[in-house]
């Protein structure tokens, strides 16, 4: 079945790094959304990508699509401690179902 | 507007006995839906709803039952339940393609 794999699993970065996460679909997807879970918390819903090569930005967030459709990246600019958190990216099909991807933890250190 | 709301938060149960939890929204969305969320694999959907009477396994079904009898309500049901069901369980719902979560109810089977 579709199987959708994020890279990397952890990621302890020093307050003010740079962070990217990448996912990767074992098909061809209709978009790909990404989600951010606090800790303790639920996912919230951040961002949709729908066109092969789409890129956007939401302040200090870059998402980028891949030109075939089967990976995406998520990349934050100057962490900051309220950047903690799990990151999925989620794989949209032909239904309204998502393949969530295994997820990137965040650590920040101040 | 309460969103997507999930009862109870926590429960304990032993092997063996069955339980139903209840997820609530209040969005008029279409789709609801059940996922599991273990350490190190995401978010696996159990089973999911297109529409009031209507629902369709996802990719872990087995040992739950669900029903969508109102629109706004989906109950996701342990007949009996098993240590390998200790889980936290979200359920979210859409109208679209961006899925609304509720705040998780965290199950232990000992």
């Amino acid at each position: 079945g579709q199987q959708v794999m994020q890279i990397p699993q952890y990621q302890h970065v020093q307050e003010g790094e740079d962070f990217t996460t990448y996912c990767n679909s074992s098909t061809t997807l209709s978009n790909i959304q990404w989600y951010k879970q606090r800790p303790g918390g639920h996912p919230v819903f951040l961002i949709q990508l729908v066109k092969s090569g789409e890129v956007k930005k939401q302040k200090r967030l870059t998402f980028q699509f891949g030109e075939a459709k089967k990976n995406s990246s998520l990349h934050i600019t100057a962490t900051q401690t309220t950047d903690v958190g799990t990151y999925f990216c989620a794989g949209g099909g032909a239904t309204n179902k998502l393949i969530f991807g295994t997820g990137t933890l965040l650590a920040v250190q101040p | 507007n309460a969103g997507v709301t999930q009862t109870p938060k926590f429960r304990v149960l032993k092997t063996g006995q069955s339980m139903t939890l209840l997820c609530a929204q209040d969005m008029n969305h279409e789709y609801m839906y059940w996922y599991r969320q273990d350490p190190g694999m995401g978010l696996r959907l159990i089973h999911y709803s297109v529409g009031e009477g209507t629902t369709a396994k996802g990719e872990v079904p087995d040992g739950y039952n669900v029903s969508r009898l109102k629109k706004q309500n989906f109950l996701l049901g342990l007949e009996s339940a098993a240590p390998s069901q200790t889980s936290v369980y979200f359920c979210a719902s859409s109208y679209g393609d961006t899925q609304y979560f509720g705040p998780g109810t965290r199950l232990t089977v000992l």
